[in-house]
């Protein structure tokens, strides 16, 4: 079985200012990893995925995540944030054995002010 | 290209009254899947279908029976609606073919948002 923790529920941040939101994980195996994002009223989409090979890996919107294996993380980056990036962010992990069963967090708010 | 679609959109149901919530996806994927959201809770998978023909339980699977009904639909049915059922729920595809392009993500719907009172 597998767990993931969303360290923060709320983050506001200034529009242009660097963003991370935090995401560890626990797995007894080897996993897949993901961040969605959904804007309001909306279904989920997919910024980024880890499924092998390097740690940093780059997503849509100019987002990134690295992959930390030994403390269990899957941080998600971005250098200057956009009003248009307001929505909520799930990370989520797969347990290897199938890459639709998801187990998801809580959910980050991401709230970028003017 | 209209990906994943749901139906209905919203539902207001009472206590014990039946329904069944519409999935279908038109991009011949073989794996779907159904998970409701809560607030603070994130989503949490019901029950999926890994091919045409076979369904299983996923984490909170009480109170919900599911239908493939073909390649194409996947329906989720709650026989006797509960005020805990509240939530919205996302119907989910994937491909799930090694090597294909796109096979290890999963395509969501926009969510159908039902209220038990």
């Amino acid at each position: 079985a597998q767990s993931v923790t969303q360290l923060d529920s709320q983050v506001p941040v200034f529009e242009e200012a660097p963003v991370e939101l935090r995401c560890n994980y626990s797995s007894s195996v080897s996993v897949y990893l993901f961040w969605y994002v959904q804007y309001p009223n909306q279904g989920l989409q997919l910024l980024l995925k880890y499924l092998s090979g390097s740690t940093l890996v780059k997503g849509i919107n100019g987002f990134e995540a690295e992959f930390n294996k030994s403390q269990t993380s899957f941080h998600l980056r971005k250098p200057s944030v956009h009003i248009s990036d307001t929505a909520e962010y799930f990370c989520a992990v797969s347990g290897g054995t199938s890459y639709g069963k998801l187990t998801f967090g809580q959910g980050t708010i991401l709230t970028v002010h003017p | 290209n209209a990906g994943v679609t749901q139906t209905p959109k919203f539902q207001v149901l009472k206590t014990g009254q039946s329904m069944t919530l519409q999935c279908a996806q038109d991009m011949n994927h073989n794996s779907m899947y159904w998970y409701r959201q809560d607030p603070g809770m994130g989503l949490r998978l019901i029950y999926y279908s890994a091919s045409e023909g076979t369904t299983d339980k996923g984490e909170v699977p009480n109170g919900y029976n599911v239908s493939r009904l073909n390649k194409r639909e996947f329906s989720l049915r709650l026989e006797s609606a509960a005020p805990s059922q509240t939530s919205v729920y996302f119907c989910a595809s994937l491909r799930g073919v090694t090597g294909s392009s796109g096979a290890n993500v999963l395509t969501f719907g926009a969510g159908s948002r039902l209220t038990v009172l």
